[in-house]
């Protein structure tokens, strides 16, 4: 079973800045089985990056991802205040179907 | 356009039956090749996928749960439904439904708003 791991936990960064988020996976993986969420209090998750690369419809450009492998990254290149949330790196496995999340990074206004 | 909308109790006693319910709006649960699942969040916690059911009726579970959880459809009422037995207070989570895109690689495009479940007595 695929584990990943987002570091860090929380990054503290001012608004302008570039973000980078990583999700490092237990074992490697197909680039178009890894998504990220952008995921605010009191709201759904929102669907930011599918298949690794692909922003999702209504995703500005600031956000990017990245990566091949174990290792992969989300970068907002220029921080909003919009985009100040939780962000989860996930896999899906299609055999048996079944979607694992990472814990999380936490980006906070510094 | 595709809406799911949960419903459910807010609160349940250790050791009953959560039972929650997803209304599928826009788009009939039993057809288009789709999966659609529960996820939660506890309090301060992270998402976890819980189960899913394919448009077939077929069900996945993620291992800590199987014991305890069933997720099963109406399609005359098109709703996706979630019992889990035994509860205690480590099931107070918000509980979404979501449905993953095949176009996506199954990259959950379309949630629920959430419901907020309390495990107390």
């Amino acid at each position: 079973e695929v584990v990943l791991t987002q570091s860090p936990g929380t990054l503290s960064l001012s608004p302008g800045e570039r973000a980078t988020l990583s999700c490092r996976a237990s074992q490697s993986l197909s680039s178009a089985s890894l998504a990220w969420y952008q995921h605010k209090p009191g709201q759904a998750p929102r669907l930011v990056i599918s298949s690794a690369s692909s922003r999702a419809t209504g995703i500005p450009d600031r956000f990017s991802g990245s990566g091949s492998g174990t290792d992969f990254t989300l970068t907002i290149s220029r921080l909003e205040p919009e985009d100040f949330a939780v962000y989860y790196c996930q896999h899906y496995d299609s055999s048996p179907p079944r979607w694992t999340f990472g814990q999380g990074t936490k980006v906070e206004i510094k | 356009q595709l809406v799911l909308q949960e419903s459910g109790p807010g609160l349940v006693r250790p050791s009953e039956t959560l039972s929650l319910t997803c209304t599928v709006s826009g788009d009939s649960i039993n057809t288009g090749s789709y999966y659609w699942a529960w996820l939660r969040q506890p309090p301060g916690k992270g998402l976890e996928w819980i189960g899913s059911i394919y448009y077939t009726g077929t069900t996945s579970y993620t291992g800590s749960l199987r014991s305890r959880l069933t997720i099963s459809r109406d399609t005359s009422k098109n709703q996706i439904a979630l019992r889990l037995n035994s509860v205690t207070a480590a099931d107070t989570a918000v509980y979404y439904c979501a449905r993953p895109s095949s176009y996506l690689f199954y990259a959950f495009d379309i949630w629920g708003q959430g419901t907020t479940v309390i495990v107390s007595s």
